[in-house]
C-alpha cells in the first residue's frame, strides 16, 4: 500500500488565489514527521514546511500553510497569494520516526504539478 | 549557510565509463543521502550515511558506489551504468538525532545522461 498519497498530478491556479494540494498518508507509527518540499524545473527541492505528528497546531510558514487533519491521515498544503514563481512541482512525504528500520528514510508522494497563470 | 553543492550539473557518459558525482555541505549535518529521481517521479532513496558510516542501501545495484570520505563529503562513483540509469541524482543532508524529525536539505543534483 502507498504510504503518501497526492491525488492531483496537475493544477492551474491564478495568481493572487490560494491552492490547496492534498495529501493523504498511511503509517502505524504513532510518532511521524510530515513534509512539503517544491521543487521548480530546475531540479533542486526546496523545503516548505514541517509538521509533526504530536504538533497540536497547524504549522504555517509565511504564505504557506499546513491543514493536518490526523483522524483524517491528511495534510494538506495551502498556498495563499499565488504568486507566478510557485509554478513547480511540488511533493508531501513522511517520515517515520518509532519504526527504527525506516532509519531516515524519507518516503514521498507523487507529486502535484502547480501551473500559475497571470 | 543552508547550501548543499553538487558537481557536475550536468554528465554524460558511455556505458563503459568510470565517473563520480561529488556533494558537499557545510552545515555540519550528520546524515547524508543520494536519490535517483526520474522524470515526473518523486525521488528515490538510493543510499544513507550516518556519522560517515553506510547506513542504508535500498538495494541499489554494486555499479553505483557510495563513499563518505569526511562529514562534508559525498561521493557517487558510477562504472558500467545502463541507459536507464540515466536520472537526476539529488544529494541532501540532514541533522542526525534518533527519533527527531530533521528536514533533509537538498542539492540542485546532477543530470546524468548515459549513453
Amino acid at each position: 500500500a502507498q504510504k503518501i498519497t497526492q491525488t492531483q498530478p496537475g493544477m492551474f491556479v491564478q495568481e493572487k488565489e490560494a491552492v490547496t494540494l492534498d495529501c493523504t498518508y498511511d503509517t502505524s507509527d504513532p510518532s511521524y514527521g510530515l513534509f512539503w518540499y517544491k521543487q521548480p524545473s530546475s531540479g533542486e527541492m526546496i523545503f516548505l514546511i514541517y509538521q509533526g505528528s504530536y504538533d497540536q497546531q497547524n504549522a504555517t510558514e509565511g504564505r504557506y500553510s499546513l491543514n493536518f487533519q490526523k483522524a483524517r491521515k491528511s495534510a494538506n498544503l495551502v498556498i495563499s497569494a499565488s504568486q507566478l514563481g510557485d509554478s513547480a512541482m511540488y511533493f508531501c512525504a513522511m517520515r517515520e520516526l518509532m519504526i527504527k528500520a525506516a532509519g531516515n528514510k524519507l518516503t514521498f508522494g507523487g507529486g502535484t504539478r502547480v501551473l500559475v497563470k497571470p | 549557510d543552508t547550501e548543499v553543492t553538487q558537481t557536475p550539473k550536468h554528465l554524460v557518459m558511455g556505458m563503459t565509463n568510470k565517473k563520480s558525482l561529488k556533494c558537499e555541505q557545510h552545515m555540519g549535518h550528520r546524515a547524508m543521502y543520494w536519490y535517483k529521481q526520474k522524470a515526473k517521479k518523486p525521488p528515490e532513496l538510493m543510499f544513507v550515511y550516518s556519522y560517515e558510516k553506510l547506513s542504508i542501501n535500498e538495494s541499489v545495484p554494486s555499479r553505483f558506489s557510495p563513499e563518505c570520505p569526511n562529514s562534508s563529503l559525498l561521493n557517487l562513483h558510477l562504472h558500467a551504468l545502463q541507459p536507464e540509469d540515466s536520472a537526476l541524482y539529488l544529494c541532501a543532508s540532514s541533522q542526525e538525532e534518533t527519533g527527531a524529525p530533521y528536514e533533509q536539505y537538498f542539492g540542485p543534483g546532477t543530470r546524468l545522461t548515459v549513453t
